[in-house]
């Protein structure tokens, strides 16, 4: 099994719809989260970064975080075309190797106007 | 400011030539990492250091050697590069945690490289 778990699409949505991308992992001693948004060609830009469970809003975007299933996900609501890009999910552990950020495969999402 | 800078944008380089990346960021950060990523794939972490020391090399051939100047510049020579070895390079920094670990990374845009 690996460490992240991540469907890589694609997924292709309406302009304005609810988009919903979702992590699972196996390691219980995970505890930062991260989303990074990749548009096609460029770096990961950081989206959003929660510790340990819970929410975390940032305008279009709600980061969840579920450490009793292992279970992380992205919200986008109201997504745009702009939103188009691959999604990729990543995870480290406290006191862990430096360095040692688990991604996941990505998911590439597509917002059609 | 959040900004990783990498240059050059573009390399296309032959196997027999010797050429350099290079990454720099003025957040204070003192871990920075260098990635490799092949098209479709997440980002595949090959070098760390950690206050301007190499912590980790994750088995990477020779033909890369990282160097880290000073805590804002990363380099990352290359020599004798195969064809598999065209990626995009990236460049990131973070504050190292104190009790191990590391914060949330900042990416550069990344090197694209062509080995012919």
């Amino acid at each position: 099994q690996k460490e992240v778990e991540q469907d890589p699409g694609p997924l292709s949505v309406p302009e304005g719809a609810i988009v919903s991308l979702n992590c699972t992992y196996s390691n219980s001693a995970f505890q930062y989260f991260m989303w990074y948004r990749q548009y096609s060609r460029k770096g990961p830009e950081l989206l959003m970064y929660t510790y340990s469970s819970g929410n975390k809003e940032d305008g279009r975007f709600t980061a969840q975080v579920d450490k009793s299933s292992k279970y992380i996900s992205l919200f986008i609501r109201d997504s745009q075309p702009s939103d188009s890009a691959t999604y990729l999910c990543a995870m480290n552990s406290y006191g862990g190797s430096q360095g040692n950020l688990i991604f996941g495969k990505g998911t590439k999402l597509s917002v059609k106007p | 400011d959040t900004e990783v800078t990498q240059t050059p944008k573009h390399l296309v380089m032959g196997m027999t030539n010797k050429k350099s990346l290079k990454c720099e960021q003025h957040m204070g950060h003192r871990a920075m990492y260098w990635y490799k990523q092949k098209a479709k794939k997440p980002p595949e972490l090959m070098f760390v250091y950690s206050y301007e020391k190499l912590s980790i090399n994750e088995s990477v051939p020779s033909r890369f050697s990282p160097e880290c100047p000073n805590s804002s510049l990363l380099n990352l020579h290359l020599h004798a590069l195969q064809p598999e070895d065209s990626a995009l390079y990236l460049c990131a920094s973070s504050r190292p945690l104190l009790a191990g670990g590391t914060d949330t990374q900042y990416f550069g845009p990344g090197t694209r490289l062509t080995v012919l």
